[in-house]
């Protein structure tokens, strides 16, 4: 089946830098794929839109300067943590689609600042 | 999107059948009726969609009422490694957000 490789599975910064996530379709072209963040006991709760080749959508009151988003390649997408801080702590996941088939999730990127 | 109603939380003793109910009456006639679900720790995971017929594959079956107001996702035998938040979603055709609600925390007694 299709399988999306999120990568780091975690990862602890200190506040004010900035974290890279990964998101790979590992045997599929994914035209578009989609950040989620998920908070303790909460549901997934979508922050943008990545397109291959083109800027990303991003949901309201999520602020793109901040999350910076990057879709390279049809197998590729990364999100930027810019200057983060403690509030920026949370679950993030990623999600790619081919065509109309369902979504695919990656396991996840748990990210703590400190 | 339309918006589904799930119950908070469901219990169910290992190896029984887990009926999973999901309300969505304001459902379109091009909304399919999606399903996932999500173990502690880990992304969500497909586990079926319909549109009007009922749908079975290798890990469950889904139910569709007629009037396709609610459905019900069915697990035939649960075993523990069922346990998970599961979450039923509308996806209007040709519209690929998944807007996720709270789901339904379910939980399997040995």
């Amino acid at each position: 089946g299709a399988v999306v490789s999120q990568h780091p599975s975690w990862v602890i910064c200190k506040s004010g830098t900035s974290v890279k996530i990964e998101c790979r379709s590992l045997d599929f072209q994914a035209t578009t794929m989609f950040w989620y963040r998920q908070f303790p006991k909460q549901s997934l709760m979508l922050m943008a839109t990545s397109n291959e080749g083109s800027k990303a959508t991003y949901e309201q009151g999520v602020e793109k300067d901040k999350f910076l988003i990057n879709h390279a390649s049809l197998t590729l997408s990364t999100l930027t943590v810019t200057s983060a801080h403690p509030e920026d702590s949370s679950f993030y996941i990623c999600s790619a689609r081919s065509g109309i088939s369902p979504l695919h999730f990656g396991n996840g990127t748990r990210l703590t600042v400190t | 999107d339309a918006k589904t109603t799930q119950p908070n939380s469901m219990e169910s003793n290992e190896e029984e059948p887990v009926h999973l109910p999901c309300n969505h009456s304001t459902i379109s006639g091009t909304d399919y009726i999606h399903w996932y679900r999500q173990l502690p720790s880990q992304g969500p995971e497909y586990v079926i969609h319909g549109l009007t017929s009922n749908v079975n594959n290798r890990m469950a079956s889904l139910a569709i009422a007629e009037d396709r107001k609610s459905s019900t996702l069915i697990l035939h035998r649960a075993t523990l490694r069922d346990a998970a938040v599961y979450y039923c979603i509308l996806i209007l055709g040709g519209n690929e957000k998944l807007t996720f609600g709270t789901g339904t925390r379910l939980t399997i007694i040995p």
